[in-house]
C-alpha cells in the first residue's frame, strides 16, 4: 500500500528565506509523487509532479523537489520564501493506472515579514 | 485543458434534508473519477472511487447509503448526501482521471457543505 509522511504540520520561515517542506513516501511500485498547494478555502493547485523522467522536478511560482529513491523523499524547496507562499502544502503519491492519489496530512507554510 | 467543475461551490441545508453535489470534466472524458472529504485543517480523505457505467468502491469507513455516488457518463459523476447532518459538513472534493496520462488527476475547486 501507499503512503505519505510529511515531516512538520506548520513551518514558519522569514520572507526571503529557503523554504523547505519534508515528504517521505511508501510505495511498492515506482511511484508517481505530486505537491499540490491549498489557498484557505480553495481547491488544490497542482505544484509540480515526478513522473519518472528528470529527479529534479520544477514546478510553478519557483518550487522544485527531487525525487531522492535512496532516502524514499520528494521534498519541496523554494530559495526564497514570499508572503503569497503562506498556505497548506500536501505531498502525494500515486501508482499508475486507476489508483487513487492518497495524501499526507499537510504542511502549514507561514511566511513571517 | 483537463478543467474539472463542480457545482455547486457552496451549499447548506438543513438536518435530514439530500444534497447532490455535481462533478462534471469540461474537455476530456473521466474514466475513473475519486470523491474527497476535508474537514478543517485536515487532509484530504478518500471517500470513494467510481468507473464510468459501475458501481463505486467505498473506502472503509464510509457509509455508501448515505453518500451515494453515480457516475453516469463520461463526464459527470454525483455524490449525494442523504438525511445530512451537521457532522457531514464538509469540503466535498471530486477528481478525475480518463484518456489523458494516466497519472494525472485533475480536481475540481471543491464545494463547501454546510448543515444547519
Amino acid at each position: 500500500a501507499q503512503s505519505v509522511t510529511q515531516l512538520g504540520s506548520h513551518v514558519s520561515v522569514s520572507e526571503g528565506a529557503l523554504v523547505l517542506l519534508r515528504c517521505n513516501y511508501s510505495s511498492s511500485v515506482p511511484p508517481y509523487l505530486f505537491w499540490y498547494v491549498q489557498y484557505p478555502n480553495q481547491g488544490l493547485q497542482l505544484l509540480l509532479k515526478y513522473t519518472s523522467a528528470a529527479t529534479l522536478v520544477k514546478g510553478i511560482n519557483g518550487f522544485e523537489a527531487e525525487f531522492k529513491k535512496s532516502e524514499t523523499s520528494f521534498h519541496l524547496t523554494k530559495p526564497s520564501a514570499h508572503m503569497s507562499d503562506a498556505a497548506e502544502y500536501f505531498c502525494a503519491v500515486r501508482n499508475s493506472g486507476n489508483t487513487p492519489l492518497v495524501f499526507g496530512k499537510g504542511t502549514r507554510l507561514s511566511v513571517i515579514a | 485543458g483537463a478543467v474539472v467543475s463542480q457545482h455547486p461551490s457552496w451549499v447548506i441545508c438543513k438536518s435530514g434534508t439530500s444534497v447532490k453535489i455535481e462533478c462534471r470534466s469540461l474537455d476530456f472524458q473521466a474514466t475513473t473519477m475519486f470523491w474527497y472529504r476535508q474537514f478543517p485543517k485536515q487532509s484530504l480523505m478518500l471517500m470513494a472511487t467510481s468507473n464510468e457505467g459501475s458501481k463505486a468502491t467505498y473506502e472503509q469507513g464510509v457509509e455508501k447509503d448515505k453518500f451515494l455516488i453515480n457516475h453516469a457518463s463520461l463526464t459527470l459523476s454525483t455524490l449525494t448526501v442523504t438525511s445530512a447532518h451537521p457532522e457531514d459538513s464538509s469540503f466535498y472534493i471530486c477528481s478525475a482521471s480518463g484518456d489523458r496520462v494516466s497519472y494525472e488527476q485533475y480536481f475540481g475547486p471543491g464545494t463547501r457543505l454546510t448543515v444547519t
